[in-house]
């Protein structure tokens, strides 16, 4: 089942502008992790972002969780085209163990043009 | 470099035949995971092994099976029993966190296609 909705699908920018991506979830969580895949690549972590976290940053990444809405926000300021990838956040449940099960969403494409 | 090394990148597999995606990591993590990997869409559990000799099944088991015999190896069997095998395979591992989430760790992937 997809707990996590990304907006937009795609996105399409020039280097230098801002990106934000929306993610929206169903039912309570306690983390929210965002990633990035380029083309043919696995996944990358880029930032973790706990149930009782409202903001938090990494570099030109900022990342905005509301429980309230149940939805956070990844923002990518003064994009570069290297940035060009699908980005996905992935809801956190836990089950038995500690261990971590991660709900992906079906990602938003985002290409950068120079 | 620690890492996840996922192999073979590319695999062909004829009608009825089993086919084994192999997955290593030096990470010495406790957790690794199988994700599938359709086009457009995100990715969907079908394995996870908490510590060796023991695994779960995750949302999509049905026609693949593995094993953990070794920490640093879990390898993912695609039986003749899964009749749209044709996607995206990702291994990922995570550290065992005692009750905190962790960031999970991906190898490079493996693109099962079908002859």
């Amino acid at each position: 089942s997809q707990q996590g909705e990304e907006d937009p699908q795609a996105l399409s920018i020039q280097e230098g502008e801002n990106a934000t991506m929306n993610c929206s979830y169903k039912t309570s969580i306690n983390n929210l992790q965002w990633y990035r895949q380029n083309s043919g690549r696995g996944l990358v972590h880029l930032i973790l972002i706990r149930s009782n976290e409202r903001e938090k940053h990494s570099g030109r990444l900022r990342v905005t969780l509301d429980t309230s809405k149940k939805s956070s926000s990844l923002l990518i300021t003064a994009s570069r085209a290297a940035d060009t990838a699908s980005y996905f956040c992935a809801t956190d449940l836990f089950f038995s163990g500690g261990y971590n099960k991660l709900i992906f969403g079906a990602g938003t494409r985002l290409a950068v043009h120079p | 470099d620690g890492g996840i090394t996922q192999s073979p990148k590319y695999l062909f597999r004829k009608e009825g035949q089993n086919v084994t995606l192999s997955c290593e990591q030096n990470l010495n993590h406790d957790a690794m995971y199988w994700y599938r990997q359709d086009p457009g869409q995100g990715l969907r559990l079908i394995y996870y092994s908490q510590i060796v000799n023991d695994f779960q099944k995750g949302d999509i088991a049905e026609g693949y099976s593995v094993s953990r015999e070794k920490k640093e190896s879990f390898p993912l069997t695609v039986t003749s029993a899964q009749k749209n095998p044709t996607a995206f395979y990702l291994c990922a591992s995570s550290r065992s966190t005692g009750g905190l989430s962790q960031p999970q760790h991906f190898g490079d992937g493996t693109r099962l296609s079908i002859l």
